[in-house]
């Protein structure tokens, strides 16, 4: 069964920094393009990062482009977005997201979500 | 950026029924378009990809059509378990993909 766990969300004061975490599980993830998307209360789903496969090619939205990282460690079946510089608007629900390649793919399996607050 | 609208915003229909939702494209999309069904505190599933393939294990009364900047889910004979958030999403210029912002699915 395929399973994503996402984790290291919390409450952050402005400007500071959270990582992260996708645990993968039931899939080989090293021959899967791997997405973050975010949620913000009330509802509209944004994407915010994509990475490929290999870890190779990388891809941000413009309103993170500069303050997120997203990499992804295939050893350890694992996705991380290190998120820097963080803003109120910042205030989501994180999911990860699975898909067979970056580009026309739809996403096909996602996690749970973790919420990240950014407020003082 | 494609801008994606889905209408309408909420859809209130009894069991048994069928319920149709709409998601418009502010350029073509081609066939790149997938619905996703979202529940609270759930994960959001893939329901269609591709405009009109159900995913893996999704029923057969779930049914996507249209191409280029119009498009349809259809659910036929609504169960309990249907009602929910649905959401359509462009993958055609994508970087950024973008979502509509979703149909709430209500029991009437």
């Amino acid at each position: 069964e395929v399973r994503l766990l996402e984790s290291g969300g919390g409450l952050v004061q402005p400007g500071g920094s959270l990582r992260l975490s996708c645990e993968a599980s039931g899939f080989t993830l090293d021959i899967y393009a791997m997405t973050w998307v975010r949620q913000a209360q009330g509802g509209g789903m944004e994407w915010v990062s994509s990475i490929s496969s290999s870890g190779g090619n990388t891809y941000y939205a413009d309103s993170v482009k500069g303050r997120f990282t997203i990499s992804r460690d295939n050893s350890r079946n694992t996705l991380y977005l290190e998120m820097n510089s963080l803003r109120a608007a910042d205030t989501a629900l994180y999911f990860c997201a699975k898909a067979p390649y970056v580009g026309n793919s739809a996403f096909d399996y996602w996690g749970q979500g973790t919420l990240v607050t950014v407020s003082s | 950026e494609i801008v994606m609208t889905q209408s309408p915003a909420t859809l209130s229909v009894s069991p048994g029924e069928r319920a149709t939702l709409s998601c418009r494209a502010s350029q073509s999309v081609h066939s790149y378009l997938a619905w996703y069904q979202q529940k609270p505190g759930q994960a959001p599933r893939l329901l269609i990809y591709g405009a009109s393939t159900r995913a893996t294990g999704i029923p057969a009364r779930f049914s996507g059509s249209g191409s280029g900047t119009e498009f349809t889910l259809t659910i036929t004979s609504l169960q309990s378990e249907d009602f929910a958030i649905y959401y359509c999403q462009q993958y055609d210029d994508w970087a950024p993909y973008t979502f509509g912002q979703g149909t709430k699915l209500e029991i009437k």
